[in-house]
């Protein structure tokens, strides 16, 4: 099993710029995240997709958008870069406990994106 | 929201002394505790997790302690070697996300 995999693993944009980060897990995972990290501010959550077909903003949600293709799918889209959306972009995937509640995420290798 | 809080920022130990590292929440209502370690550009990994039905798990050279009345849980590392140096984050369950926080760095002196 890969486990989660995102591409690209490095971007370099300039400000205005669009474009898409991919993410895919095989875990059969229900759920999924996209988090940004910055130093010095831990792991900040973007969006996260409790189900296929549901999508909800987190904590930083503004300048991106967010896609669950399938199941297996989450991508992230940036319309209109700016440098300060210069991060390292970490996807994840979890599985919901039965009786509600948390597991473990298991996270992707991250995108490091440059913004100029 | 959920709001978690790491100390110190930066911890230097000697290889084999004990490393102890110590977060607070501020939502009664987590559950779910659990603690990543992230080698330098590497992605995160889980290393232990507590769940607020349980006040400490063990797991090698690694334990967790939770207290609810107080709002914090800790990361112990005992016999430290080179290889536990890394950012060590904590987490808590928040209403619609986990919360992290702003990480640990542990460096390890051979």
């Amino acid at each position: 099993n890969a486990g989660v995999t995102q591409t690209p693993k490095f971007q370099v944009l300039k400000t205005g710029q669009s474009m898409t980060l991919q993410c895919a897990q095989d875990m059969n995972h229900n759920s999924m995240y996209w988090y940004r990290q910055d130093p010095g501010m831990g792991l900040r959550l973007i969006y996260y997709s409790a189900s296929e077909g549901t999508t909800d903003k987190g904590e930083v949600p503004n300048g991106y958008n967010v896609s669950r293709l399938n199941k297996r799918e989450f991508s992230l889209r940036l319309e209109s870069a700016a440098p300060s959306q210069t991060s390292v972009y970490f996807c994840a995937s979890s599985e919901p406990r039965l009786a509600g509640g948390y597991n473990e995420q298991f996270f992707g290798p991250g995108t490091r994106l440059t913004v100029l | 929201g959920e709001n978690v809080e790491q100390h110190p920022s930066t911890l230097s130990v000697q290889e084999g002394d004990s490393a102890v590292i110590k977060c607070t929440y501020s939502d009664s209502a987590s559950n779910y505790f659990p603690w990543y370690k992230q080698e330098l550009g590497k992605r995160p990994q889980l290393i232990i997790d507590i769940r607020s039905n349980v006040g400490e798990k063990k797991d090698q050279r690694i334990a967790v302690t939770l207290n609810k009345t107080a709002k914090h849980f800790s990361l112990h590392i005992t016999e430290t070697q080179p290889e536990d140096s890394a950012v060590y984050f904590c987490a808590a369950s928040g209403r619609n996300r986990l919360a992290f926080g702003k990480g640990n760095q542990v460096v390890v002196i051979p």
